[in-house]
């Protein structure tokens, strides 16, 4: 089966470029998407088709998808963007997600 | 704007059956597909399956496949997600979640969430 690969956690901190990857085998032959959820709050869609941004997210979030790793690069990193990020990709016309990554702005 | 309500909290049995509902407003109702997403207590997003509203046709997640059926109402705008024999490691927040743009655009407006746990 088709599995995507996060990194459990990533520290940054205030001001500074996160970066969270996501692997999987020929990952760049489709579009990544990434969320971002809060605790106990529904998640968000932050990132699709690689690198478009929904209406509402800021500039600073964006990503990137080539070869077998998609990357999400929060620059300026703020404590709002504290939170868990989840990857997602298609395979065999089945939704797949990351394990997700926790975030946390030190 | 796009909202998608879901139905109250369900406290089961192992073996019973629950069904969860997804009332969608604020967009044409058969122009995207729903899917649906659980999350254990503590643990990440696993993708269920997804029904298409304007042709009842449905895609199931190989692990849910013979226990999971998704049906809608267009009458009522309504998706539904009914899961039978029902373990303790079915305690999950489920949600419904609908395309953002395109089959490929992720799922870009969710439900609040159903907490269902599975107790005896």
């Amino acid at each position: 089966s088709f599995d995507l690969t996060q990194p459990p956690s990533v520290s940054v901190s205030p001001g500074q470029t996160a970066s969270i990857t996501c692997s999987g085998d020929d990952l760049g032959d489709q579009y990544v998407c990434w969320y971002r959820q809060k605790p106990g709050q529904s998640p968000v869609l932050v990132i699709y088709e690689d690198n478009k941004r929904p209406s509402g997210i800021p500039e600073r979030l964006s990503g990137s998808n080539s070869g077998n790793t998609a990357t999400l690069t929060i620059s300026g990193t703020q404590a709002m963007d504290e939170g868990d990020y989840y990857c997602q990709a298609w395979g065999s016309s089945t939704v797949i997600f990351g394990g997700g990554t926790k975030l946390t702005v030190l | 704007q796009v909202q998608l309500l879901q139905s109250g909290a369900e406290m089961k049995r192992p073996g019973a059956s629950v069904r969860v509902s997804c009332k969608a407003s604020g967009y044409t109702f058969t122009d995207y597909y729903m899917h649906w997403v659980r999350q254990a207590p503590g643990q990440g997003l696993e993708w269920m399956g997804m029904i298409s509203p304007s042709t009842t046709s449905t895609t199931y997640a190989q692990k849910f496949q013979g226990r999971v059926t998704m049906t809608r109402d267009t009458s009522t705008r309504t998706v539904y997600m009914e899961m039978s024999s029902l373990t303790f490691e079915d305690t999950a927040v489920y949600y419904c979640a609908r395309d953002h743009l395109t089959s490929v655009g992720g799922l870009g407006y969710w439900g609040q969430g159903t907490l269902v746990t599975v107790s005896s």
